[in-house]
């Protein structure tokens, strides 16, 4: 099974700055990988599908790259309603999708 | 619009059984792969199953192989998770998301989640 760490586990920005986080896989990834939002009391939101693609209605101010076990979602300038937690989600094998625990950005 | 419900959480005891259901709409059910995922409150996400657009293949995650059982009424638009044998580790809100036609792995909507409590 493919372990997903991400870092940081929180990332104390400011609106307008831009925030870098990292999804590392335990061993090499297909380019299987997705990101999600989730705000306070809400359920996940999909953000990024298959490394780099933007999910509909998705501003251009998220990007993702990464390939092999490195992965990375980027927020070009912060607005309020991104302080959230970001979780990667990956799809190794059909028997084991697996998520990362997430970075909290405040 | 695009719409999933989940209900039938609840209080159980160790060892009982539940079904969770996760009601569809605005879209095509038989088109889509769905899936259960689960996080325990203040927690991350886990996935727990998944089951093809016509229920014809099903994967599990290993926390929850040969308790759960993920199927659908294509007929009624809705999903189901049965959970037999409860365990205290099971407790956590549970969603259901549909797969991407294009990405199956990918979970493009999700419903507000149902919470389960297994507690004696």
């Amino acid at each position: 099974e493919i372990v997903l760490t991400q870092s940081p586990a929180i990332l104390s920005l400011s609106p307008g700055e831009r925030a870098t986080l990292s999804c590392r896989a335990s061993q090499i990834s297909t380019n299987y990988l997705a990101w999600y939002q989730q705000r306070p009391g809400q359920a996940p939101r999909l953000l990024i599908y298959d490394a780099s693609k933007r999910a509909t209605g998705i501003p251009a101010r998220f990007s993702a790259t990464g390939s092999g076990t490195d992965f990375t979602l980027t927020i070009s300038s912060l607005e309020p309603e991104d302080f959230a937690v970001y979780y990667c989600q990956q799809r190794a094998n059909w028997f084991a999708l697996t998520f990362g625990g997430g970075t909290k950005v405040e | 619009q695009v719409q999933l419900v989940e209900s039938g959480g609840g209080v159980m005891q160790p060892g009982r059984s539940l079904r969770l259901s996760c009601e569809a709409s605005g879209f095509a059910f038989n088109y889509n792969g769905m899936h259960w995922v689960r996080q325990i409150p203040g927690k991350g996400l886990e996935w727990v199953a998944v089951i093809w657009y016509d229920g014809s293949d099903k994967y599990y995650a290993d926390s929850v192989k040969g308790r759960f059982t993920i199927s659908r009424d294509n007929s009624k638009n809705t999903l189901y998770l049965q959970m037999d044998s409860l365990r205290v580790e099971d407790t956590a809100v549970y969603y259901c998301a549909r797969g991407n036609c294009d990405s199956n792995y990918v979970m493009d909507v999700w419903g507000q989640g149902t919470a389960v409590t297994v507690s004696s």
